[in-house]
């Protein structure tokens, strides 16, 4: 079974442009989350999608956002960059069917910000 | 609110050396617990989990922790480290009943082993 997919892996991008990070589940999870790691404030929750609607939340500025395919694949794009927005961006999919289950995680994308 | 309390940044061991790893939480409802490894430029992988029932959890590559309700601890421990347990270990914490996905993560600590 293939694990979780996330392309590409390296960006570099610029101050004020904007940004999409793609990332394809497991086959037959539902739930893809993404995450922000840097060295300052390490792994921080983004937001989960289940089936397509965004389900959690966390406290990251409007800029940030994404979305989920039918087909359970999800993007995030960051939008007017800013230099603390490089890090290495994590997504993990799962069931989504229960808080007891296991998250997998991608490699991820490191994203740099000049 | 929850938070997670990892103390130190970076520990060293000689190899065959017990490895400690201390995790302490907050967290204003019962909740579930992890540990996860993160290798040089790779994703995070799941050692082990505490959701309910056995306080002492059985990880992945002989790991184990135990979760201290009276002393809000989930430290991680294994008998012997290896060389390849050299890594970046992350202790999380989900609430009870809430979104396995959103996990609050503690700093983490940078494991190295020394041969």
């Amino acid at each position: 079974k293939a694990g979780v997919t996330q392309t590409p892996r390296y960006l570099i991008k610029t101050r004020g442009q904007q940004v999409t990070l793609s990332c394809s589940p497991i086959s037959g999870h539902r739930s893809v989350s993404w995450y922000q790691q840097t060295p300052g404030q390490g792994l921080q929750f983004l937001f989960e999608y289940f089936s397509e609607t965004q389900r959690n939340k966390g406290n990251f500025p409007g800029r940030f956002s994404g979305r989920q395919f039918s087909n359970s694949r999800s993007e995030m794009n960051v939008s007017t960059l800013e230099l603390g927005d490089s890090a290495l961006y994590l997504c993990a999919s799962s069931s989504g069917e229960g808080a007891k289950e296991k998250l997998f995680f991608g490699s991820g994308t490191q994203l740099s910000v000049l | 609110a929850q938070s997670v309390t990892q103390l130190g940044s970076h520990v060293s061991v000689s190899e065959g050396a017990l490895v400690l790893l201390r995790c302490n939480y907050s967290s204003s409802v019962p909740p579930y617990l992890f540990w996860y490894v993160q290798y040089p430029n790779q994703g995070l992988q799941l050692l082990l989990k505490y959701t309910t029932g056995a306080t002492l959890v059985k990880g992945i590559n002989g790991f184990e922790a135990e979760f201290k309700k009276s002393e809000t601890s989930f430290h991680l421990t294994k008998p012997s480290a290896h060389m390849s347990d050299a890594a970046e270990y992350f202790c999380a914490v989900s609430p009870l009943g809430g979104a396995n996905s959103k996990l609050t993560f503690g700093k983490g600590i940078t494991l190295s082993v020394r041969p």
